[in-house]
């Protein structure tokens, strides 16, 4: 297994450009969520998805985008890049919310937007 | 929405003391968990805890979940356990996101 895996580790970007982050996990599991951490701070959640076809909006939505088309990948999409949106995002997943919900994260992508 | 205070901030040990992490929340949880965040920013999982007492060889946490607070211990802490430990936590509402606090940072020198 490897668990959940992130891509890519590192990415610059300008001002208005677009990216994907990539998330995959191999644990057959049905919830997804992607987070950010500023500098000196705790996660915070963008999105998550409660399985295939499912998204809904956390904390700080605005920005990004996302979609959920297979069981195992959760993309998120920055639109228009922009300086605030320089952090470190996690994507993570857990098998069932009213059971067992253990998250597990991935290893993160550090963004800076210039 | 639910609060997460954890204390100290900080916390700077000698090599081989013994240390104790508290996380306070502020309304009843379905979850809670430890990460340690080490120098190169990747989360690991120290434990999944929303009730009861869990060790992990050095590394043991406790959480009373009727008062609302759970306790990390690390024993003979070592350089390696150097890093930022988060406890988080998903309330019994509607939402699944971990609310995190704001972490205790520790070092650990030889």
């Amino acid at each position: 297994n490897a668990g959940v895996t992130q891509t890519p580790k590192f990415r610059i970007l300008k001002i208005g450009q677009s990216m994907t982050l990539q998330c995959t996990q191999d644990m057959n599991h049905n919830y997804m969520y992607w987070y950010r951490q500023d500098p000196g701070m705790g996660l915070k959640l963008i999105y998550y998805s409660v399985g295939a076809g499912i998204t809904d909006k956390g904390e700080v939505p605005n920005g990004y985008n996302v979609s959920r088309s297979t069981t195992e990948d959760f993309p998120l999409r920055l639109e228009l890049a922009a300086p605030s949106q320089t952090s470190v995002y996690f994507c993570a997943s857990s098998q069932d919310r009213d059971a067992y919900n253990e998250q597990f994260f991935g290893p993160g992508t550090r963004l800076t937007v210039l | 929405g639910i609060q997460v205070e954890q204390s100290p901030p900080d916390l700077i040990l000698q090599e081989g003391a013994n240390s104790t992490l508290r996380c306070n929340f502020s309304d009843s949880v379905n979850n809670l968990q430890w990460f340690h965040q080490n120098p190169w920013g990747q989360l690991i999982n120290l434990f999944y805890i929303p009730s009861g007492t869990k060790q992990n060889g050095r590394l043991s946490a406790t959480t009373v979940a009727t008062e609302r607070y759970s306790l990390l211990y690390i024993s003979s802490s070592q350089t390696t356990d150097s890093g930022v430990y988060f406890c988080a936590v998903e309330g019994r509402q509607a939402g699944t996101a971990l609310i995190f606090g704001k972490g205790t940072t520790l070092s650990v020198s030889s």
